[in-house]
């Protein structure tokens, strides 16, 4: 099946500081990647989608300067939370997919505790 | 407003009966329905999915019911096992499969030994 991973599983960072986060296909080619928020007890909540290759697209809400999104390649797109505040501490999950795939696949989610 | 719904924020079932997810949505333009399955602290896994030209998808335990006329869906565990309890969410898109997909908030399901 389609493998997703994401890196850092958990990260505890210092308020001002800017936090990456890796989103990997690792079997197949994502031609767009799909940024998602989780808070306790909610559901997902989608940020942006990327598309390899080209600007993100951000959800109404979603500050595109605080949530920096790249799609450099088929197979990676990072997040980027800058000058990180507690309210930012949340589950960050992202999601791929292909136009082989008929489904979206997604990574494992990291938890980011911004202290 | 929320597009897809899913009223039961939790349900509780006896191993080896059924399960019944119920699912809602608002929105004529979607056309591509799926269900993800979420551990805590896990990214969600796909279950199934169910295109609107079709009434009915199964696979294994699984099986996703549509009713576009009423705008619901519903997903069946046959039988189910401790192993399923997860929250279960329901999925919607429009137009080509791979679009953005809104999720509904998710039901949380313990399967009773």
């Amino acid at each position: 099946g389609a493998v997703v991973s994401q890196h850092p599983s958990w990260v505890i960072c210092k308020s001002g500081t800017s936090v990456k986060i890796e989103c990997r296909s690792l079997d197949f080619q994502a031609t767009t990647m799909f940024w998602y928020r989780q808070f306790p007890k909610q559901s997902l909540m989608l940020m942006a989608t990327s598309n390899e290759g080209s600007k993100a697209t951000y959800e109404q809400g979603v500050e595109k300067d605080k949530f920096l999104i790249n799609h450099a390649s088929l197979t990676l797109s990072t997040l980027t939370v800058t000058s990180a505040h507690p309210e930012d501490s949340s589950f960050y999950i992202c999601s791929a997919s292909s136009r082989r795939l008929h489904e979206q696949y997604f990574g494992p989610g990291t938890r980011l505790t911004v202290t | 407003d929320q597009q897809v719904k899913q009223n039961s924020p939790s349900l509780s079932v006896q191993e080896g009966r059924i399960s019944i997810l119920n699912c809602d949505y608002t929105n004529s333009m979607f056309d591509y329905f799926l269900w993800y399955k979420k551990y805590p602290a896990e990214g969600p896994t796909f279950l199934i999915s169910i295109s609107s030209i079709k009434d009915k998808n199964e696979d294994g335990r699984f099986t996703v019911f549509l009713n576009k006329s009423a705008k619901h869906l519903s997903l069946h565990i046959v039988p189910s096992q401790p192993g399923d309890s997860a929250v279960y969410f329901c999925a919607a898109s429009g137009g080509t499969s791979y679009d953005k997909v809104i999720f509904g908030p998710g039901t949380s399901l313990s399967v009773i030994p």
